[in-house]
């Protein structure tokens, strides 16, 4: 099984400034990887496809990087709306997520 | 639009069956795959298991020998069957889905909160 590890666990921010979320396979996905964001009490929101692919919709402060197994969800200037959990998601082979990032208010 | 809805019992009994069904309206069953992702309350995300346009199925290793994904196409539904559930079974179920040409989720389930408890 592929496992993914993400870092930080948690990232205390300001709003505007900008922050990188790190996702790492523990064996080459190529770029078979996937961001969402969770806030509270609501369903996963697709933000980034096959590592730096944009969403319809999705802001264009968000953007992902990597490819084999490491990986970045990059978040330009953030704001209030961005406070939540972030999760990757691999589906090189069968289907992990990552046990998430929570940007949360400095 | 693209919907999916999750529905099923609140409370299961421990040792007991869950029964839940994804109905979902917009796409085609016979197009896209749905899935099964649980969460525990306060943790991440458990992919559990497919059914794939084509009628075909797979599990999480870990959930395999309890789980039975199936599906009424005439309905717009699929199942999920998950047998001698736990406490820490307890969670938000949710349905999703993606498609062959891309296998991100794309659309999903506002979830069901499922409670194991006598």
């Amino acid at each position: 099984n592929i496992v993914l590890t993400q870092s930080p666990a948690t990232l205390s921010v300001t709003p505007g400034e900008s922050v990188s979320l790190s996702c790492r396979a523990s064996q080459s996905i190529s770029t078979s990887i996937h961001w969402y964001q969770q806030k509270s009490n609501e369903s996963p929101r697709l933000l980034i496809k096959y590592a730096s692919q944009s969403i319809s919709g999705i802001p264009s402060r968000f953007s992902g990087s990597g490819s084999g197994t490491d990986f970045t969800l990059s978040i330009n200037r953030v704001e209030s709306e961005d406070f939540s959990i972030y999760y990757c998601q691999q589906s090189y082979s069968s289907y992990t997520f990552g046990a998430g990032t929570k940007l949360e208010l400095k | 639009q693209v919907q999916l809805k999750e529905s099923g019992p609140g409370l299961v009994q421990p040792s007991q069956t869950l029964s839940l069904t994804c109905t979902v309206s917009g796409f085609s069953l016979t197009s896209y795959n749905v899935h099964w992702v649980r969460q525990p309350p306060g943790k991440g995300l458990e992919w559990m298991g497919r059914m794939r346009y084509n009628g075909d199925t797979s599990y999480n290793s870990a959930l395999k020998s309890r789980l039975s994904i199936s599906r009424d196409t005439s309905k717009n539904q699929v199942f999920l069957k998950m047998n001698s559930l736990q406490t820490d079974d307890t969670g938000t179920y949710y349905c999703t889905r993606d498609h062959d040409s891309g296998h991100y989720f794309d659309y999903w389930g506002q979830g069901v909160m499922v409670t194991v408890s006598s």
